[in-house]
């Protein structure tokens, strides 16, 4: 069965510095992986995806996410911090016999001024 | 384009009463996907539709329940309703067409669903 990990619940990072968020999968064949991020009170929104190709993947608002087969990882990243970048972030794997998406439990991103 | 609407944002409702659930996807996506969040649970899948058929369903009771119109717009409905069924209710569209793996689900902002 397809699932995710998202090993910290809480990340913490100074404006300006690189963030990194992880994420560790495991599927069964080639993997679809994706990256969302959630505001208060808002949905979940759609920051970017791996579906093949290159390893490094470049999404909405700055964010990549780097893919990487032997560690089963696939990690979001940003160069440079911002205080509204701080929200929840949700990994994701595509069930393929489903095509239900499969979330990890979320990663409080939290960027001090 | 509009994004996913849900209606309504809040809902307060009595331990064994019933509620209903809207949702209107983006424009020409015909999948609708439902998925409740709990502080607990996180992230849970309940069901898919696709052209007025459900397509999958996830691990809930018979109490949970949807439907898609032939507009694409679809409802879900929870009867009975429980202490622990309090939680934010998320609708999700999707482009149906030939790549279903690899398209994106796109959210809604949720209704928030308080049992009392």
């Amino acid at each position: 069965a397809q699932s995710v990990a998202q090993p910290e619940d809480q990340v913490n990072v100074a404006e300006g510095n690189p963030l990194t968020v992880k994420c560790t999968y495991s599927v069964s064949g080639n993997p679809y992986l994706f990256w969302y991020v959630q505001y208060p009170n808002r949905g979940l929104q759609f920051l970017l995806k791996y579906i093949t190709g290159d390893n490094l993947v470049k999404g909405s608002y700055g964010f990549e996410a780097e893919f990487n087969k032997s560690q089963t990882s696939f990690h979001l990243k940003k160069p440079s911090a911002l205080v509204s970048d701080s929200a929840l972030y949700f990994c994701a794997v595509r069930d393929i016999g489903s095509y239900k998406l499969i979330f990890g439990s979320g990663t409080r991103l939290l960027v001090r001024p | 384009k509009a994004g996913v609407t849900q209606t309504p944002r809040y809902l307060i409702k009595t331990r064994g009463q019933q509620v209903t659930l809207s949702c209107s996807p983006i424009s020409g996506h015909r999948s609708v996907s439902w998925y409740q969040q709990t502080p607990g649970q996180g992230l849970q899948f309940l069901f898919e539709y696709f052209s007025e058929t459900q397509r999958n369903k996830g691990n809930f009771p018979g109490r949970f329940s949807g439907r898609q119109f032939s507009n694409s717009r679809s409802e879900m409905n929870v009867s009975t309703l429980e202490l622990g069924d309090s939680a934010l209710y998320l609708c999700a569209s999707r482009d149906g067409g030939v790549d279903r793996a690899a398209s994106p689900l796109h959210f809604g902002n949720g209704t928030r669903l308080t049992v009392t």
